[in-house]
Parts: structure tokens; sequence; C-alpha cells
């Protein structure tokens, strides 16, 4: 009865692949996230959807592509991984703020990449 | 750009004393939340702040918030073991944006 899962939980590849983190929550919430957290522990938001819709594309290479099936699953696409793409994904996912006036998140165990 | 700053950036203290994380942020807030990480796992939340708010508690845990001075502390008070991890604040400026901003983090070690 996981709440917000994630697979894979290792991901090891090498440059130039193409790879897909999936991730699904049984939470009932309407908003997902995916962060980067680096080497150094700095997280840092990737992209959000809001019920399929995207709301938060943060400064990303085009080669990260979301993509919201329906609301309890964002999948992440990385084409042509590189070695800068190293680090743990996480997913994570909130209730949405006009039902609530807080949006705490619910974290994914994490994806760790390792690009070669 | 990033929002929230803590200090000290590692923390090292023995069981049953108290710990105090600080965080500092830039922007205006609707409210200031704090996260635990373990080691290799995701993050878990601990315990929210609204900007209107200026102390609350969980627990063995205390939130101070001072919006004049744009900062934040987490006291864990009779630290045990198990506190052990990393500690984030995440910032949450409102509007219809979700975004949360995250801090670098204080990593806390409990000796026993």
């Amino acid at each position: 009865d996981t709440a917000v899962s994630q697979t894979p939980k290792y991901l090891v590849t090498q440059m130039g692949n193409d790879k897909s983190i999936k991730c699904e929550q049984n939470l009932g919430h309407d908003t997902m996230y995916w962060y980067k957290q680096d080497s150094k522990k700095f997280l840092k938001i990737m992209f959000s959807y809001n019920n399929k819709e995207l709301i938060i594309n943060e400064t990303v290479p085009n080669r990260f592509s979301p993509k919201s099936p329906d609301k309890a699953h964002l999948n992440l696409h990385i084409n042509s991984l590189e070695l800068g793409d190293s680090a743990v994904y996480f997913c994570a996912s909130s209730h949405r703020r006009d039902l609530l006036s807080y949006n705490e998140q619910f974290f994914g165990p994490g994806t760790r990449l390792t690009v070669l | 750009s990033q929002q929230g700053e803590e200090d000290p950036q590692a923390l090292s203290i023995q069981e049953g004393e108290n710990a105090t994380m600080n965080c500092s942020y830039k922007t205006s807030i609707n409210n200031l939340q704090w996260y635990r990480q373990n080691s290799g796992r995701g993050l878990v939340h601990l315990i929210l702040i609204r900007s209107n708010e200026r102390e609350k508690h969980s627990g063995r845990l205390r939130v101070t918030l001072d919006t004049s001075k744009k900062s934040s502390s987490l006291l864990i008070t009779a630290s045990r073991a198990a506190d052990t991890a990393s500690y984030f604040c995440a910032t949450d400026s409102g509007g219809s944006n979700y975004k949360l901003t995250f801090g670098k983090g204080t990593l806390l070690t409990v000796n026993p």
C-alpha cells in the first residue's frame, strides 16, 4: 500500500541512451511533481502536473519530457542521456491548492540514475 | 533561484540533546515547510507553518517563523539516534504556482 512509488529504484546506463522512470501515487492527489537531487543533496523542481496538465516547467533541457497518462501517474522520459544527468530523481504528489491552502508533498523513494 | 538556506550545513550532537536548525529565505511566502530525508530515502513532511503563524509544535518538534527576518527555525528536543537525517526547509510562495523551493539542507547526526 505504498503511497508514492517509483520504478526503477536504480538505473545505470550509457551516455546517449534513452530511459524512462515511472511514478504512481494512490493518494488520490491531483498534482504530481518531478525533482532532481544532485550529489550535494540540492533538490530542484523540474516539472509539475495538475490533473494531467503541465503547470510547472522549470529550465530543464528538452531531452527531459514528462508525461501524465492520468492523474495518478507521472512518467519522466530522458533522451540522449549525459553524464550530468546522473542524480537521484524524486516523484512527489500533493492535493490541489484550491482544495487546501497548502501543498504538503508526499515523496517517492527516488530513482538513482547513473550515466556512464 | 534557491529560496531557502539552512544553517548549519551539518550538526552533530549527543542523544538527549536538543538540535536547532535555521532556515532563511528571500521572498514573501504563503507557508514554510520542514522535511526530513533519511539516507537513501525520499523526503517526509514534518511540519508546516503558515505565514500568519509564529510558532507551531508537533511532538518533539517546534518550528518558529519570523517573517520580518525571513527566517525559520526547527527545534528537535530530546534527540534520538533515529533522528539522524537531513532536514530541509521548503517555501511556498502561494498563488496558482504549486512550487515548493527547497534549501540545501542540514545534515543532523545524533550520536548514541
